[in-house]
């Protein structure tokens, strides 16, 4: 599966967006790019995947380029509650059958 | 539906003791992964089992540890004679399918936290 490279951490303002990047230049094929998150001493929770095109759904927007090396997860309005550590994974190729997490990043939510 | 329900959540064991981790999978879920967390790391891979079979170990520790996953019940994650070093938190993941597919995800427990004393 292809390696991910995040920043190990980053700051946001509550209420404004939080944008985590993800580099991922040796994704192949039908690779998916999926993105976690942990909340201090919680489960990863799941937030969004995709293959090709951007997506969104009620938790954030995942914005692919088109070569499809990178990768940016966006948090619309950041809350206190966002606070966490964000995982940036890739895989999902033929014989993929376990979510690899990397460091991360560890993105803090300021008042 | 209940999510993926893991028991006990802390649980404090002897050097020597063994200590036993449960996993009940969301419902209609056949595919269940363990990762353990130790302070201050990574969430890193053990093992993969899906329904009475165990698909990929290659993350688990060569000896005391062992994981089933029976036909009924919860899936087990067992140390046996544990150390201090194996103190830490066990994340247990279910899914209804395989992952591969690209279109499902996988559901997180919230972790049994193991002490050795």
């Amino acid at each position: 599966d292809a390696k991910t490279t995040q920043p190990p951490s980053m700051d946001c303002a509550e209420g404004r967006a939080a944008n985590l990047p993800c580099n991922h230049s040796t994704i192949s094929g039908n690779e998916y790019v999926y993105w976690y998150r942990q909340i201090h001493s919680q489960g990863p929770q799941y937030i969004i995947h995709g293959l090709k095109n951007n997506e969104t759904n009620e938790m954030a927007s995942l914005i692919i380029t088109e070569d499809r090396k990178s990768s940016t997860l966006i948090l619309p309005h950041a809350t206190l509650r966002d606070t966490a550590v964000y995982y940036c994974i890739v895989g999902m190729n033929t014989g993929f059958q376990k979510l690899v997490f990397g460091t991360g990043t560890r993105l803090l939510v300021s008042p | 539906n209940a999510g993926v329900m893991q028991n006990p959540r802390h649980l404090v064991r002897r050097r020597g003791q063994e200590a036993r981790l449960r996993c009940s999978p969301m419902k209609g879920h056949s595919h269940v992964y363990w990762y353990r967390q130790l302070p201050e790391e990574g969430l890193k891979f053990m093992v993969y089992l899906q329904k009475e079979n165990i698909i990929d170990e290659s993350g688990m520790p060569k000896e005391r540890f062992s994981a089933e996953f029976p036909k009924e019940g919860p899936s087990i994650l067992r140390i046996q004679q544990v150390v201090r070093g194996d103190s830490a938190a066990y994340f247990c993941a279910s899914s209804p399918t395989r992952l591969s597919n690209g279109n499902t995800e996988a559901f997180f427990g919230q972790g049994t936290r193991l002490t050795v004393v």
